[in-house]
């Protein structure tokens, strides 16, 4: 089993809609929890950190559950420029903090 | 100026030969690592470094070394090139605590024939 696993999709959502990604987990010494957007095999940028207590970030919404091991990433109003891979990253204390990605999820928006 | 400068952008070499690839960074960071990315395995760690006299092996170290110059240089060698290591390559930093995302350069495609 990877330690880092997501739905690879792809997701086809249109323009508007609401999409939401699970990223699970099997370490459970996990320390942070990031997500990742990636263009089209260009270099991954961060698009934010998951905090305990669930963060949001405008139309992006990310939680984090310790006790089921995943996080999640909403996406509300489904702009096209969202059209992307979304990459769940985590990293473990037993791993000197390494990240560890996981293999993405395709999301495109249709208008 | 981009903070993480991978060079090259884009090489074709054949099998058995040497290659180098090289990356920089202006940010500061004490922690630099590569990674290759191949369709459908996301990206798999191959070296890291924590600082410049450390040296640590990734999850697919085999057929690589590494090298860390200074702080802001280090640079990743295939000996022998081989096709299975045709993927795209990216560098990235990061600042000391390891609640700290990474930076990732622009990526090198690579292909071996």
């Amino acid at each position: 089993r990877k330690e880092v696993e997501q739905d690879p999709g792809p997701f086809n959502v249109p323009e508007g809609a609401t999409v939401a990604f699970n990223c699970t987990y099997s370490n459970s010494a996990s320390q942070s929890f990031f997500w990742y957007r990636q263009d089209c095999r260009k270099e991954p940028k961060l698009l934010m950190s998951v905090y305990s207590s669930g963060n949001e970030d405008g139309r992006f919404t990310a939680q984090l559950n310790r006790a089921s091991q995943y996080i999640s990433l909403l996406i509300r109003d489904s702009k096209l420029s969202d059209s992307a891979t979304y990459l769940c990253v985590v990293t473990f204390y037993n791993q000197g903090g390494k990240l560890i990605f996981g293999q993405g999820t395709e999301l495109s928006v249709k208008p | 100026d981009a903070d993480v400068t991978q060079t090259p952008r884009n090489r074709i070499t054949k099998t058995g030969k040497r290659i180098m690839l090289e990356c920089s960074q202006t940010k500061g960071h004490d922690r630099m690592y590569w990674y290759r990315q191949d369709p459908g395995l996301g990206l798999r760690l191959i070296y890291y470094s924590f600082d410049v006299k450390d040296i640590n092996k990734g999850e697919i170290s085999d057929g690589y070394s590494v090298s860390r110059q200074a702080q802001a240089k280090f640079s990743l060698s295939l000996e022998s090139a081989i096709p299975n290591q045709t993927a795209l390559y990216f560098c990235a930093t990061s600042d000391g605590p390891s609640n700290q995302p990474q930076h990732f350069g622009d990526g090198t495609r690579l292909s071996i024939l």
